[in-house]
């Protein structure tokens, strides 16, 4: 079963419009953490935000916040006033406990959503 | 500029070179990893190594051949590969490997696109 579920393959938004990519998740470990990242065409993983499973408020990182609701086991990413240089394969993710571990966790990706930023 | 550095960038090699992927991470960070994203597929684990040993391998065959000589430095050493081993790899790393620990995000270097030929 896909632990982690991102069902747009790719987005256009309108530069200086915000916009919401979907992220849905599926564990029954009660602790683990929730992962945005973006990856322009160079490669680089770049790291935008967390949000972890036990947060009672929603993360937030400049124009970057996640719409966490836990009991639909969805982590949306909103991203505020979009720029061109946010055009980008994002990246959900989800780290959760290794199998017979109790502390050593492994971050797993979705397939990624594809945002192009319109001038 | 990340904190992690991957060399080399670009990789073609023959299917019986012998080559590696070298990793550096610069953050003081205790737990280092490997990467592979294939074409239309999500990134998979490979290896994890936290305080310089293996705490996770991921199923990997043994053409990849990890090595973590210290927490700074990780290598990927690669032989007789095939041409579906083409891919973008990708080196992280993170303080420590705890699950629901914010300090605990892994943060990646630019990859190293191989190809196989």
């Amino acid at each position: 079963a896909q632990k982690i579920t991102q069902t747009q393959p790719g987005m256009f938004v309108q530069e200086k419009e915000a916009v919401t990519l979907d992220c849905t998740y599926d564990t029954s470990d009660p602790s683990y953490g929730l992962f945005w990242y973006k990856q322009p065409s160079s490669g680089e993983m770049i790291f935008l935000i967390y949000q972890g499973s036990y947060d009672q408020q929603n993360a937030t990182e400049g124009r970057y916040s996640l719409n966490f609701q836990k009991a639909r086991k969805s982590a949306n990413l909103v991203i505020s006033a979009s720029q061109l240089g946010d055009s980008a394969m994002y990246f959900c993710a989800m780290r959760e406990r290794l199998h017979g571990s109790s502390n050593t966790g492994k971050l797993i990706f979705g397939q990624g959503t594809t945002l192009q930023v319109k001038p | 500029e990340t904190g992690v550095t991957q060399t080399p960038r670009h990789l073609v090699m023959g299917m019986t070179n012998k080559k590696s992927l070298k990793c550096e991470q610069h953050l003081g960070h205790n737990a280092m990893y490997w990467y592979k994203q294939s074409a239309k597929k999500p990134l998979e684990l490979m290896f994890v190594y936290s305080l310089e040993e293996r705490v996770e391998n991921n199923s990997v065959p043994s053409r990849f051949s990890p090595e973590c000589p210290n927490s700074s430095h990780l290598f990927l050493h690669l032989h007789t590969l095939q041409p579906e081993d083409s891919a973008l790899y990708l080196c992280a790393s993170s303080p420590g490997t705890g699950t629901n620990v914010p300090g605990n995000t892994i943060y990646f270097g630019e990859g190293s696109w191989l190809t196989v030929v």
